[in-house]
């Protein structure tokens, strides 16, 4: 089974900092790889995707992430980060298939 | 354009009750997916079904848990007997068709409390 490591637990940030969240997986196949994040009472809603392509991918609300094979990672990251991006910050990983795999989550805290 | 909807968003139980979690997906989406959330830890697959099928079961802890997902109706959750270890975030998803590289849409959970 796949395994989602979460470097961080939980990241406090100022505004217009810049965020660097990391996630490894174990598999070594051909993986998606998806970023999702949870805000205060809200639903898990997607932020980006990786299937194929461009390991450089852009997502919603000035997110990107780059999946590096080599080092089985898919870090998130935004140069300039608001008080509402303020959430929980989920990793996963599927084989192709529909099981998703979850990192344990990052809370990031971004004060204003 | 109603998202996935889950109900009850809190549910607490005494050891030994049942507790029945529901998840209406979004219109048009024939697949359901239940994942579990462990306090500090990330979401787990339990189950996957589709209209009156039980596709994959393989994360269902194999007592005491059971799903369906009747033609009319949202998708049940049912857990039998609760003991402190199920409290936990219980997560619905639903996709359109088989979600290997569909995006999966998630309810915003049902946070199970087991006295």
């Amino acid at each position: 089974a796949q395994s989602v490591s979460q470097h961080n637990h939980h990241v406090i940030l100022s505004e217009a900092a810049s965020l660097e969240l990391g996630c490894n997986y174990s598999y070594g196949g051909t993986v998606n790889l998806f970023w999702y994040v949870q805000y205060p009472g809200q639903h898990l809603q997607l932020l980006l995707k990786y299937f194929s392509g461009d390991p450089l991918v852009k997502g919603i609300k000035g997110f990107e992430a780059e999946f590096i094979k080599s080092k089985f990672s898919f870090n998130l990251r935004k140069p300039s980060v608001q008080w509402s991006d303020t959430a929980e910050y989920f990793c996963a990983v599927n084989e192709g298939d529909y099981k998703l795999s979850f990192g344990a989550g990052t809370t990031v805290t971004v004060r204003a | 354009n109603a998202g996935v909807m889950q109900n009850p968003r809190h549910l607490v139980r005494r050891r030994g009750q049942e507790a029945r979690l529901r998840c209406s997906p979004m219109k048009g989406h024939s697949h359901v997916y239940w994942y579990r959330q462990l306090p500090e830890e990330g979401l787990k697959f339990m189950v996957y079904l589709q209209k009156e099928n039980i596709i994959d079961e393989s994360g269902m802890p194999k007592e005491r848990f059971s799903a369906e997902f009747p033609k009319e109706g949202p998708s049940i959750l049912r857990i039998q007997q609760v003991v402190r270890g199920d409290s936990a975030a219980y997560f619905c998803a639903s996709s359109p068709g088989l979600a290997g590289g569909n995006e999966q849409f998630f309810g915003p959970g049902t946070r199970l409390t087991v006295l």
